[in-house]
């Protein structure tokens, strides 16, 4: 299994310009998500998926777009880059088993964005 | 307040040394508690579960007190490997896991 991947690994935009990060995993997992990871800020919700057709906001959505049409795929686009996404961004999934407390959350290796 | 509080360290130890972290947490209703490991410019991995009555993993032992609403992560004989940030991460179920990450902790273990 490859686990959690993302594309691109690192990626510079200018203001204004939009694009997709892309999040794949390959272990059947329900749930997927998205974070960011800021200095001091520790890393924060996006969005979230419990299910294909299933998307949720999390604690810092504005700015980004999320759709879930297969349980493999979890994209994030960003409609108009702005230098405060400028971040490091982690795709994650994990497997709802009989909704237990302890599922562990698989990260994928992030993509790194500068917006200009 | 942040709902996750951690010291940023650096904690500096020898190899060889015992080293412990502490986490804070606001939320009464949070119910599961996690350690996980970042390595520089990597992605975070679960280093262990906390559970209400400690549990240990080799050289790691992690603890958790509801009542004072702290988490802690003991490292006994400290390898250069552990060099690391340690995340402190809550989270509440409400239909999903939702995490809820400390800025992390980071430690240098030198020869």
């Amino acid at each position: 299994n490859a686990g959690v991947t993302q594309t691109p690994k690192f990626q510079v935009l200018k203001t204004g310009q939009s694009m997709t990060l892309q999040c794949a995993q390959d272990m059947n997992h329900e749930y997927m998500s998205w974070y960011r990871q800021d200095p001091g800020m520790g890393l924060r919700l996006i969005h979230y998926s419990v299910g294909a057709g299933i998307t949720d906001q999390g604690e810092v959505p504005n700015g980004y777009n999320v759709s879930r049409s297969t349980t493999e795929d979890f994209p994030l686009r960003l409609l108009s880059a702005a230098p405060s996404q400028t971040s490091v961004y982690f795709c994650a999934s994990s497997y709802s088993r009989d909704r237990s407390l302890e599922e562990t959350q698989y990260f994928g290796p992030g993509t790194r964005l500068l917006v200009l | 307040r942040k709902e996750v509080e951690q010291d940023p360290g650096p904690f500096n130890v020898p190899e060889g040394a015992t080293v412990a972290f502490n986490c804070t947490y606001s939320n009464s209703a949070s119910q599961s508690f996690f350690w996980y490991r970042q390595d520089c410019r990597k992605e975070p991995k679960l280093l262990m579960s906390v559970y209400s009555s400690g549990n240990e993993d080799g050289r790691f032992t992690a603890q958790l007190n509801r009542a004072s609403q702290y988490i802690s992560l003991l490292i006994r004989d400290s390898k250069l490997s552990d060099s690391a940030t340690y995340l402190c991460v809550v989270s509440r179920r409400t239909g999903f896991q939702k995490l809820v990450f400390g800025t992390g902790t980071r430690l240098l273990v030198s020869p």
